[in-house]
């Protein structure tokens, strides 16, 4: 079945820093790639998405790129701030007849200290 | 703010107890979600209604019941549930390949 493999974390960073968050599938057909975040105490929002190979997703100064030779969707940020400090999930999308099925990783945490 | 109010916020039940979540959606979705969302796991998708008929049910006990009433409502009742099942449980619309999450119902059952 399809699957999102995320990297473990927590992910430990330093305000300004370069990250990476790397995130592969495996999906048959071409399913819908996402990533959401998770701010303490709250639901998770959709931070960007792409639909199709090649396609760049971006939000907020963080970016991803679908990659099907790869199956790989990470996420990018040049300079991080204590503010996103979050858990991020990767996801992917294959829908069915009049809904969408959310595959989920299993989230990796940032940690951004001033 | 995303347009999915959940209720309430927190719940803390017993295991002989019954109780009901609620979630709303204002953005005229046709799709409705549940999922459970526990420490260390991935989330799991419990439900999916598609214009207010169910599905989709992941293989989950009975002691969860979903109702889906109408377009915007749906909601997951409880009953005799046990300590394992404390979790987070969200619920999210969608009309096509975006999905919107609520902020969720923190769950402890004692």
């Amino acid at each position: 079945g399809d699957s999102v493999t995320q990297m473990e974390g927590p992910v430990t960073l330093s305000e300004e820093a370069f990250l990476t968050i790397n995130c592969t599938y495996t999906a048959t057909g071409y399913p819908s790639l996402f990533w959401y975040v998770q701010y303490p105490g709250e639901g998770l929002q959709l931070l960007l998405k792409a639909t199709k190979a090649d396609d760049k997703g971006s939000n907020k100064g963080f970016e991803a790129t679908y990659r099907k030779e790869t199956t790989s969707f990470h996420l990018e940020k040049g300079s991080v701030q204590v503010s996103d400090s979050a858990v991020y999930f990767c996801a992917l999308s294959a829908m069915n007849t009049g809904f969408q099925k959310l595959v989920f990783g299993t989230g990796t945490r940032l940690l951004v200290s001033p | 703010e995303t347009g999915v109010t959940q209720t309430p916020r927190h719940l803390v039940m017993g295991m002989t107890n019954k109780k009901s979540l609620k979630c709303e959606q204002h953005l005229g979705h046709n799709a409705m979600y549940w999922y459970k969302q526990s420490a260390k796991k991935p989330l799991e998708l419990m439900f999916v209604y598609s214009l207010e008929e169910r599905v989709e049910n992941n293989s989950v006990p009975s002691r969860f019941s979903p109702e889906c009433p109408n377009s915007s409502h749906l909601f997951l009742h409880l009953h005799t549930l046990q300590p394992e099942d404390s979790a987070l449980y969200l619920c999210a619309s969608s009309q096509g390949r975006e999905a919107f999450f609520g902020q969720g119902t923190r769950l402890t059952v004692v």
